[in-house]
């Protein structure tokens, strides 16, 4: 159980595109999930926090414009970088709040690449 | 505020040999402690978790943790490495259930023949 799916698993795309990545919990509903982004050999970094059929909670200094996030059902939260650019470029990851509340479940990551 | 440090960020024992990771935290209220496992381009397993109750816990591949307060330290240790538990270790934090995790800079461990 509780287990996370993200998609895609990897995306390359041109600079002024914009791109959607996936988080699907599979066997449990999650109210709260979360979205972080990793540098290389680098720790996550907690983008912002979604909650189910509400806004979602950003950290200080993410730009909530360009990085949209829908969480739109109890198994289903979507980030969305706008007009994606180079320094875009990095490995996300998101987890969802499991059923014990008190425990995140990690997706796989996706590894966004901007040219 | 809640923060994590990990002492050595780069590890390296010999299979069979103990595994020690350390982890410090800093925290306002009780804390709830994780250690998750990330293997390359993957995202993060759950290793074990301390949240109440006793001190000492097991996780999955043998790994376990003890919490202690009177040193804000939640080390991870196992008795004999394997090859497979080399991968990126990351010691977090939440301030009570539910809430955001604050990770350390990770700990990369290498296993050696």
């Amino acid at each position: 159980g509780a287990v996370v799916s993200q998609h895609p698993s990897r995306v390359i795309c041109k600079s002024g595109t914009s791109v959607k990545i996936e988080c699907r919990s599979l066997d449990f509903q999650a109210t709260t999930m979360f979205w972080y982004r990793q540098f290389p050999k680098q720790s996550l970094m907690l983008m912002a926090t979604s909650n189910e059929g509400s806004k979602a909670t950003y950290e200080q200094g993410v730009e909530k414009d360009k990085f949209l996030i829908n969480h739109a059902s109890l198994t289903l939260s979507t980030l969305t970088v706008t007009s994606a650019h180079p320094e875009d470029s990095s490995f996300y990851i998101c987890s969802a709040r499991g059923r014990d509340g008190d425990t995140q479940y990690f997706g796989p990551g996706t590894r966004l690449t901007v040219l | 505020a809640q923060s994590v440090t990990q002492l050595g960020s780069h590890v390296s024992v010999s299979e069979g040999a103990l595994v020690l990771l350390r982890c410090n935290y800093s925290s306002s209220v009780p804390p709830y402690l994780f250690w998750y496992v990330q293997y390359p381009n993957q995202g993060l397993q759950l290793l074990l978790k301390y949240t109440t109750g006793a001190t000492l816990v097991k996780g999955i591949n043998g790994f376990e943790a003890e919490f202690k307060k009177s040193e804000t330290s939640f080390h991870l240790t196992k008795p004999s490495a394997h090859m497979s538990d080399a991968a990126e270790y990351f010691c977090a934090v939440s301030e009570g259930g539910g809430n955001k995790l604050t990770f350390g800079t990770g700990t990369q461990l290498k296993v050696e023949l």
